[in-house]
């Protein structure tokens, strides 16, 4: 089906795994987001890409990795996974056309508990 | 900082009625975008309505209609006749940056309640 998915949508892990958080959308939009939702906070940026190979920081990037080597992937690391990080997290994407650029599509969310 | 700020935490609506959502963000610039999403409990994240700083002309969707006062840096959502669907959290955003570094700045969103 065509639109933007997340893997999993549920993850249980232990303090100090690695875990990898998957995003898929099928658009071929060339920027993809990370986000990550906390009570209180709203949502607030982790990292976002304007195409494979580029990737920059957001608002909280410490503790995650990205990568982008294709335009429909962009999955997100915790190398370290640490209980600060037990949050909602989202994906988006959007296109590159000044019209459509900042309409962004989110994922269903992938929701991260750390233990 | 770039914020946006939503007063309000919470609130309610009874069912018919309309109710507004109160917006405000601080940017020093000019030409930017404006957005309301909706998230339900499904948790999906929902764009409801966007606005052009450089359009006057308030946008309207259906019910979604926004008052957009940008000498006061307010961007507030009017939704007319509510039903329960309507129900959600609402977040208000609006993009920062240029050149491709664009990027959403959201408010903490605002609960909303319809009452039957």
């Amino acid at each position: 089906d065509a639109g933007i998915t997340q893997s999993p949508r549920y993850k249980i892990t232990e303090t100090g795994r690695q875990v990898t958080l998957m995003c898929h959308q099928t658009w071929s939009h060339s920027y993809m987001f990370w986000y990550r939702q906390d009570l209180g906070h709203g949502l607030r940026l982790i990292y976002y890409s304007a195409a494979a190979d580029i990737t920059d920081k957001g608002e909280v990037p410490d503790g995650y990795v990205v990568s982008r080597s294709k335009t429909e992937n962009f999955p997100l690391t915790l190398e370290s996974a640490t209980r600060s990080q037990t949050s909602v997290y989202f994906c988006a994407s959007s296109e590159i056309s000044r019209a459509r650029r900042y309409e962004q599509y989110f994922g269903p969310g992938t929701r991260l508990t750390v233990t | 900082a770039q914020t946006v700020t939503q007063s309000q935490p919470e609130m309610s609506v009874q069912e018919a009625e309309t109710v507004t959502l109160s917006c405000t963000y601080d940017t020093s610039e000019s030409d930017y975008y404006l957005f309301w999403y909706k998230q339900p409990p499904s948790r999906q994240m929902i764009l409801v309505i966007r606005q052009e700083a450089y359009k006057q002309q308030n946008a309207t969707e259906n019910r979604f209609s926004v008052n957009f006062q940008k000498a006061a840096k307010s961007f507030s959502l009017k939704i007319s006749d509510s039903q329960l669907g309507d129900a959600a959290m609402y977040f208000c955003a609006y993009i920062v940056g240029q050149g491709g570094s664009e990027k959403l700045v959201f408010g903490k969103g605002t609960k909303l309640t319809v009452n039957p």
